[in-house]
C-alpha cells in the first residue's frame, strides 16, 4: 500500500531564505506527483504536476524535483517570503488506482519570518 | 472565474438528520471527487465520478452517498450523520487523464454533534 511522507511537519525559516521540501513515497508504480499549497480556512492550490517521465517542473521561484526509483520528491522554494507561509503537501496518483485517488502525505506547515 | 464552489463553508447539525453538501464545478470537468481531512490522517478520498452517471468509492466511502446527474455538480450526501464525520470536506474536479492537476473548493467543515 503506498505510503507518503513528509518530513518536517513544520518548517520556520527567515525570509529570503532558500529552503526545501520533502516528500518521499513507498512505491514508484506511479503516473505523477503534485505539490499543493494550503492556506488556512482555504481549499488546496496546485502548485506543481511532475509527471512519473520527468525529473522536474519550475514555476516561478518554486522548481519541484523527482527521483523515482528512490521514492522522493523535493520543493525548492527560492527566496522565501511571509506570503509563502502555508502548509504545502506532496500527493501521487498509482497505477491501477482511480484517476483522481491522490494519496496524500500530511504536509509540511512552512512559516517564513518577515 | 475557473473554480469548485462548495455549499455551505460552514454547517452544524445533529446525529442523524440528513444532509447535503453541494459541489458546483464552471470548468467544465469530467472528473469530480469528494475528500475528508482529518488531523493526523491527512486527506482521503470518499467518492469520485468519471463523467455523468459514472461514481465509484473511494477509500472511505461508508455512510456517504454521491450522485453526478450532470456534468457541473456533484454533490455529498450523508442520510445519517454521525460525530465521527466530523470533519473539512473538499470538493475536488478535473479534466479526463491521469496527468491533469485536480482543482480543488474552500471546504465545508462540518460538525456533528
Amino acid at each position: 500500500k503506498q505510503e507518503v511522507t513528509q518530513i518536517p511537519a513544520a518548517l520556520s525559516v527567515p525570509e529570503g531564505e532558500n529552503l526545501v521540501l520533502n516528500c518521499s513515497f513507498t512505491d514508484s508504480a506511479i503516473y505523477n506527483l503534485q505539490w499543493f499549497r494550503q492556506d488556512p480556512g482555504k481549499g488546496l492550490t496546485s502548485l506543481l504536476l511532475i509527471q512519473s517521465s520527468q525529473r522536474e517542473q519550475t514555476s516561478g521561484r518554486l522548481n519541484a524535483s523527482l527521483d523515482k526509483s528512490s521514492g522522493r520528491s523535493t520543493l525548492y522554494i527560492a527566496a522565501s517570503q511571509p506570503g509563502d507561509s502555508a502548509t504545502y503537501l506532496c500527493a501521487v496518483r498509482n497505477y491501477g488506482g482511480s484517476q483522481g485517488n491522490l494519496i496524500f502525505g500530511k504536509g509540511t506547515k512552512l512559516s517564513v519570518k518577515p | 472565474e475557473a473554480q469548485v464552489t462548495q455549499n455551505p463553508r460552514y454547517l452544524i447539525t445533529v446525529t442523524g438528520k440528513k444532509l447535503t453538501v453541494t459541489c458546483s464545478q464552471n470548468m467544465n470537468h469530467e472528473y469530480m471527487s469528494w475528500y475528508r481531512q482529518d488531523p493526523g490522517l491527512g486527506l482521503r478520498q470518499i467518492y469520485y465520478s468519471m463523467n455523468v452517471e459514472v461514481t465509484d468509492k473511494g477509500d472511505v466511502p461508508e455512510g456517504y452517498k454521491v450522485s453526478r446527474k450532470e456534468k457541473r455538480n456533484f454533490p455529498l450526501i450523508l442520510e445519517s450523520p454521525s460525530p465521527n464525520q466530523t470533519s473539512l470536506y473538499f470538493c475536488a474536479s478535473s479534466i479526463q487523464g491521469v496527468n491533469s492537476p485536480l482543482h480543488f473548493g474552500n471546504g465545508t467543515r462540518l460538525t456533528v454533534t
